[in-house]
């Protein structure tokens, strides 16, 4: 079955960084982009960040852009969050979604499969 | 700045029928925005109901639908169950690599 498994989250003050990591298993994994989505404690659902199939492109929300890196590598099925100087309203669960199967007829454009989440916690 | 707008509450009774919308703060929502629905319970991951406007993804009940109502999208429950108590996000593909989600409805089946 499909499973796409987060970790890395943690508890990390202002300023400083991490790394979250996604494995994904049960489908096909190089024809799927995958994105980070995030959810602040008792607020709804934010798109974060979007690698596409092979990693040529990605796309990132305003507010992380230059200091989060998505990337990914097929040969191992994950896919990684470089978090850089973190704030404290980057506090949230983070879940890796992957994106609509590539290359079919109709474009798939949507969260298609979504892991259990990793907590990231930033605080002095 | 492109927001998706959703109603942030909504009320129904065990059995009845409820439409929740999306919409764009600037224009309107038609299916090239492949619009796309999720249900999440305290606790749980999204969970996928719907996307590319009205296709349900795999073992999602019948009761769902979804649908392009005047100039949103729409996600409309048919007979809804104690169970369908979640919250409910949309999701609006507004540009290449770009997916807006909404703030979410709070749906209650009482």
């Amino acid at each position: 079955q499909v499973q796409l498994v987060e970790s890395g989250g943690g508890v990390v003050q202002p300023g400083r960084s991490l790394r979250l990591s996604c494995g994904a298993s049960g489908f096909t994994f190089s024809r799927h982009g995958i994105n980070w989505v995030r959810q602040a404690p008792g607020k709804g659902l934010e798109w974060v960040a979007l690698i596409l199939c092979d990693g040529s492109n990605t796309f990132y929300v305003d507010s992380v852009k230059g200091r989060f890196t998505i990337s990914r590598d097929n040969s191992r099925n994950m896919v990684y969050l470089q978090m850089n100087s973190l704030r404290d309203d980057d506090t949230a669960l983070y879940y890796c979604a992957a994106w609509g199967e590539w290359g079919l007829e109709v474009p798939q454009e949507y969260f298609q499969h979504w892991g259990q989440g990793t907590l990231v916690t930033v605080s002095s | 700045q492109t927001v998706v707008t959703q109603e942030p509450s909504f009320s129904v009774s065990p059995g009845g029928t409820v439409t929740l919308t999306c919409g764009l703060s600037s224009g309107s929502v038609s299916s090239s925005y492949y619009p796309s629905w999720y249900q999440q319970t305290p606790g749980q991951p999204p969970r996928t109901l719907i996307h590319t406007t009205n296709i349900r993804s795999s073992g999602v009940p019948g009761r769902f639908s979804g649908s392009i109502l005047g100039n949103k999208a729409a996600l409309t429950i048919t007979g809804a169950q104690p169970d369908d108590e979640s919250v409910y996000y949309c999701a609006l593909y507004v540009a290449i690599g770009i997916p807006i989600i909404g703030g979410g409805t709070i749906l209650t089946v009482l």
